[in-house]
């Protein structure tokens, strides 16, 4: 049973530029939450999607947006990349109706210069 | 406003040995649950435990269990019988589940278990 994917695993963008991530939930998860990690934090909050619509949002500036598809898989799409977004992106997949069980991806390290 | 403190910012424990990490929150939502993931430098956050703000008895899984003090608002990790794959950064999360499905996360403890 795969767990939660995503890709790419590094990338290396240039500021101003845009980017986008994939993830694939867990088999038979339906709702996909999307996580910041800057080097030395904890993760932070973007936002979630459920039944293809953005459910809850962090506070993020709309550069962040986001799109889940009907097979529950997921994108998180950043514009007019800063310095500042350089960070490791997790995503993680769960059922909305059990509030405890959350499954995180690998990240995708973002590098931004 | 949710908010989860992890007053150890690194912690050396030797091997065979057990090991508390401490982790305190703040919420006014009397339903809440409680996580402890532990993330190894490949970066996947990997879970270890869950506590619900009713439950009566403290958690455990294997080797881990949580310390849960509700009055102090405390919910320590405690890792029995070190093991050198222990080291890894962990992390203390909530749910506040007025604040909707998102994870709040406190800064993480970085655990060294040493041979």
């Amino acid at each position: 049973d795969a767990g939660v994917t995503q890709s790419p695993t590094h990338l290396i963008k240039t500021r101003g530029q845009q980017v986008t991530l994939r993830c694939s939930p867990k088999s038979g998860h339906d709702t996909v939450s999307w996580y910041q990690q800057a080097l030395g934090q904890g993760p932070q909050f973007i936002f979630q999607y459920y039944e293809e619509e953005e459910r809850q949002r962090g506070n993020f500036p709309d550069r962040f947006s986001g799109h889940q598809f009907p097979n529950y898989s997921s994108e998180l799409n950043v514009n007019a990349l800063l310095l500042g977004d350089s960070a490791l992106y997790l995503c993680a997949s769960s059922l909305v109706v059990n509030l405890s069980g959350y499954t995180f991806g690998s990240g995708t390290r973002l590098t931004v210069v | 406003a949710q908010k989860i403190t992890q007053t150890q910012p690194g912690m050396f424990v030797q091997e065979k040995e057990a090991v508390t990490l401490d982790c305190t929150y703040d919420t006014s939502d009397p339903s809440y649950g409680l996580f402890w993931y532990k993330q190894p430098s490949s970066g996947e956050m990997i879970f270890l435990i869950y506590q619900g703000s009713y439950d009566q008895q403290n958690a455990t899984e294997g080797r881990y269990s949580l310390n849960f003090q509700k009055a102090r608002k405390s919910a320590n990790l405690v890792i029995s019988a070190s093991q050198l794959g222990d080291s890894a950064m962990y992390f203390c999360a909530m749910r506040d589940y007025n604040a909707g499905n998102m994870l709040t996360f406190g800064g993480g403890t970085r655990l060294m278990v040493k041979p």
